[in-house]
């Protein structure tokens, strides 16, 4: 059964220092998902992609954040200067078609702790 | 803004127990309703959904109904195995062409044989 994957399962890394997460969605999917849940809070929506550009970001999701499909298989998320308070689980979904109409298959997420 | 509140956890119970997880929201319109399921070590999976009131969506022994009026979403399963021992959780999303998912924050299901 076709799965979403996350490299890698868990990101150390110290403050002000970039990472990239990646991600692989299944294969005949358009559309690609970063979501993120700090601990014990809830899962919050960062950022939407289609057709090579953003369709939609939250308010998380700021000059610090981007989103890049560098190839016909990989879904990254850059943090550029990482903070304190980017520490959290990130998971990356995908679907076929838009939102509810069809369902986002989640990947297992990137454990990311910055010290 | 959407939102959705969970019960909090952890839920612990016996094996063959009742299991009720409260989930309520707050839309401004009539959104669909999830509930994923996550095990240890894999990604968010998609357990149930309703998209309209009163429907009813069960998977594998599980069910919840779409309560308009009580705005909620309750999780039930009848008789709990300890391969149910999971993360829950409960989402909503606007029919209105917004992509994204609103997540309440997770309830956590021990079972125990």
């Amino acid at each position: 059964e076709p799965e979403v994957t996350q490299t890698p399962s868990h990101q150390v890394t110290q403050m002000g220092q970039e990472v990239i997460l990646r991600c692989v969605p299944i294969s005949n999917h358009l559309y690609f998902y970063w979501y993120r849940q700090i601990l014990g809070q809830k899962v919050e929506f960062l950022v939407s992609f289609y057709n090579n550009e953003i369709s939609e970001k939250s308010e998380i999701f700021d000059d610090q954040f981007s989103v890049e499909r560098p190839d016909g298989s990989n879904f990254t998320l850059k943090i550029r200067s990482t903070k304190l308070e980017d520490s959290a689980m990130y998971f990356c979904a995908s679907s076929e078609a838009p939102g509810a109409i069809d369902e986002q298959f989640f990947g297992p997420g990137t454990r990311l702790t910055v010290l | 803004g959407d939102s959705v509140t969970q019960m909090e956890g952890p839920v612990t119970l016996s094996e063959e127990a009742f299991l009720t997880i409260n989930c309520t929201y707050t839309a401004t319109g009539y959104p669909s309703l999830f509930w994923y399921v996550q095990y240890p070590g894999e990604g968010l999976q998609l357990l149930l959904k309703a998209t309209k009131a009163d429907d009813k969506g069960s998977n594998k022994g599980f069910e919840a109904t779409y309560r308009k009026e009580t705005t909620s979403f309750h999780l039930e399963k009848g008789s709990v195995q300890v391969s149910d021992s999971a993360v829950y959780f409960c989402a909503l999303y606007m029919n209105t062409g917004f992509q994204k998912l609103v997540f309440g924050t997770g309830t956590r299901l021990l079972v125990s044989p």
